[in-house]
């Protein structure tokens, strides 16, 4: 069975601390994702990752950067929380590499941060 | 940009009621259209999708047809159960090299025995 995990299910940070939030898939795939889900504006983008080393800018980049050292692995990281990225995050992946699409994500379970 | 308009929710529905959640969308080109659902303390999981027009889209008695003539993939499901109380999104994916996809806000279901 596939299988995304992120490290933690619930963090509660201080604003200025650095933080980092980790995702792990089992299913060899070459794309990897980080979402953050708030109400009323469902999922956006933040970053995502093609290949190991590789990243893209999603829709909402400011504030965090990415890592991607190992294929299995894609961490996201906020160098400076703040009380606005207070938010559930989520991480997927998929399986296509460049030039293919399927659509077809698969989600962990979501890790809630509150900054305060 | 492409985007994904859905219903506002929360929908609450009597146990084997009809379930409708109207999705339109804006995209250029011709995206896959997909369903996806989060069950309470879950990530998301895909439900359904269709390729192109005219494609019906079926999953756990749910099903979804792509219109092209008037942007729409409305989810149906003819008789939900108490254990459908979920958030669906409705989603599409853009015409990249990668698989990114826009998601709807969502729309929150809750069906009471």
């Amino acid at each position: 069975d596939v299988k995304v995990t992120q490290s933690s299910r619930y963090l509660v940070k201080r604003t200025g601390e650095k933080v980092f939030l980790e995702c792990v898939q089992d299913m060899d795939h070459e794309n990897m994702f980080w979402y953050r889900q708030d109400p009323g504006l469902g999922l956006r983008l933040i970053y995502f990752s093609y290949d190991v080393k590789m990243k893209e800018k999603g829709d909402i980049p400011e504030g965090y950067s990415v890592s991607r050292e190992k294929k299995e692995r894609f961490s996201l990281i906020l160098e400076s929380a703040s009380t606005n990225q207070t938010s559930m995050y989520l991480c997927a992946s998929s399986l296509p590499g460049t030039g293919k699409r399927t659509g077809e994500l698969f989600f962990g379970e979501g890790s809630r941060l509150t900054v305060l | 940009g492409n985007s994904v308009t859905q219903m506002e929710g929360p929908v609450t529905l009597s146990e084997e009621a009809f379930l409708t959640i109207n999705c339109t969308y804006t995209a250029t080109g011709y995206p896959s259209l997909f369903w996806y659902v989060q069950y309470p303390g879950e990530g998301l999981q895909l439900l359904l999708k269709a390729t192109k027009a005219d494609d019906k889209g079926s999953n756990k008695g749910f099903e979804a047809t792509y219109r092209k003539e008037t942007t729409s993939f409305h989810l149906e499901k003819g008789s939900v159960q108490v254990s459908d109380s979920a958030v669906y999104f409705c989603a599409l994916d853009e015409p990249t090299s990668y698989d990114k996809v826009i998601f709807g806000p969502g729309t929150s279901l809750s069906v009471i025995p």
